[in-house]
Parts: structure tokens; sequence; C-alpha cells
């Protein structure tokens, strides 16, 4: 059964530094997503994207974030200067459709970062 | 302030006992869904549904679309269903982002 994988599972950095997450997304799915849970909270929608570019993004996603699909199978989260505060677990999702919330959406195991 | 609202928290359960998780939102939505999130922290879509109910083994889901609720069940609970349940909406717009709820985390036992 096609899944969403991610690496790396864990990611360890010093504050400052910038760090890149990759998502495989399912092959003919359409519509990424990236999510992030910091221990003990929900889960918080950070960016969607569709045909090269960003459809939506949160208010969390801010400037030190950027996302790219730069080949036809990976899709990254960039965090150019990791703060304390960026520590938790990222979820990348895909998608075939992403009209109106009403398809499901694949996630991936998640990477956990912890910014030192 | 957080726009989807589950109740309970924390359930515990013994194993066999028929669980009810609900959940609650605000504004109008296309599709409410529901997920299972394991203590590694793997996310596993459950159920996705705009109406009525859906069934999937002991799992079944149904929606009030009028009253914005929708509520979770599981028959027949069995230790292996501990985990955390989390309901969540679109975004809002035409896109598929998704709102979470704080979830509820379910422990069933032997």
């Amino acid at each position: 059964e096609p899944e969403v994988t991610q690496t790396p599972s864990h990611q360890v950095t010093q504050m400052g530094q910038e760090v890149i997450l990759r998502c495989v997304p399912i092959s003919n799915h359409l519509y990424f997503y990236w999510y992030r849970q910091i221990l003990g909270q929900k889960v918080e929608f950070l960016v969607s994207f569709y045909n090269n570019e960003i459809s939506e993004k949160s208010e969390i996603f801010d400037d030190q974030f950027s996302v790219e699909r730069p080949d036809g199978s990976n899709f990254t989260l960039k965090i150019r200067s990791t703060k304390l505060e960026d520590s938790a677990m990222y979820f990348c999702a895909s998608s075939t459709s992403g009209t109106s919330g009403s398809d499901e959406q694949f996630f991936g195991p998640g990477t956990r970062l912890t910014v030192l | 302030k957080n726009e989807v609202e589950q109740s309970p928290q924390n359930l515990t359960a013994q194993e066999g006992e028929f669980i009810t998780i609900n959940c609650s939102y605000s504004v109008g939505i296309s599709a409410l869904h529901w997920l299972q999130q394991h203590p590694g922290g793997g996310i596993v879509s459950l159920f996705m549904l705009s109406s009525g109910k859906k069934k999937h083994g002991r799992l079944i889901a149904t929606i009030n679309i009028q009253e914005k609720h929708s509520s979770l069940h599981i028959t027949a609970s069995h230790p292996r269903d501990s985990a955390v349940y989390i309901c969540a909406r679109n975004y809002g717009g035409s896109q598929g982002n998704l709102i979470f709820g704080k979830g509820t985390k379910l422990s069933v036992k032997p």
C-alpha cells in the first residue's frame, strides 16, 4: 500500500541552524501539507502546496519557513534559523485533491525536531 | 480560540466496552475528519464524512451537520484501540488544510 515517507525520523540541531525536513508524498497525489505538533499540544496547520506553489499558509509559517518540491517526488520544509520554540513533531501529508477539505489526507510518520 | 472541541479529554475503559468520543465545531464545514494518533506519534486517517454515518470494522462515525456535531464510536473495545483520537475540520475556503481538536486520549484496560 502506498504511503507517505519522511526523513529523518529525528533531527537534533543547534539554535540558529538551518534544517531541511524531507517528505515523499504518495505518487499520484497533488496536494501536499505540512503540520506540526508541539509536545503535548494539538496538531497545527503550517502550509499547503499545489501545482508548485503555496496554496495557503498559517500565521505560524513566517519568513523563517519555506517549502519546495525540488523534483517529482520530494517535498521539503526548510527552517532557515531555528529557534527553541520550533522543537516539535513535523508531519507531512498528501491528498489527491485539496478541494474543500473533502478528501482523505495521508500522513507521514513525522520528523521529531529538537532545537538545543 | 479552538474551533474544534472534543470531549472527553481522557477516557479509560474496560476491554469490551462501547466507547463514544464527541466533537463539536463552530462553523459550517464540508467535511469532518477523524484520525488516530498512536503513542509513537504517527497519525492515521480513520474517517472523512460530510453527512450521515460511516462504519469501518468496529469503528462508527456519525455527523449532524445542522448541530455541528460528530461522534466516533468504538464497539467491543480492545487494548489495541488505546490511542489519541483526533477530530479535525477543514480550514475554510476551498482548501483542504485541517484544523485539529486537542484529541481524546483513550486507554482500554484488559
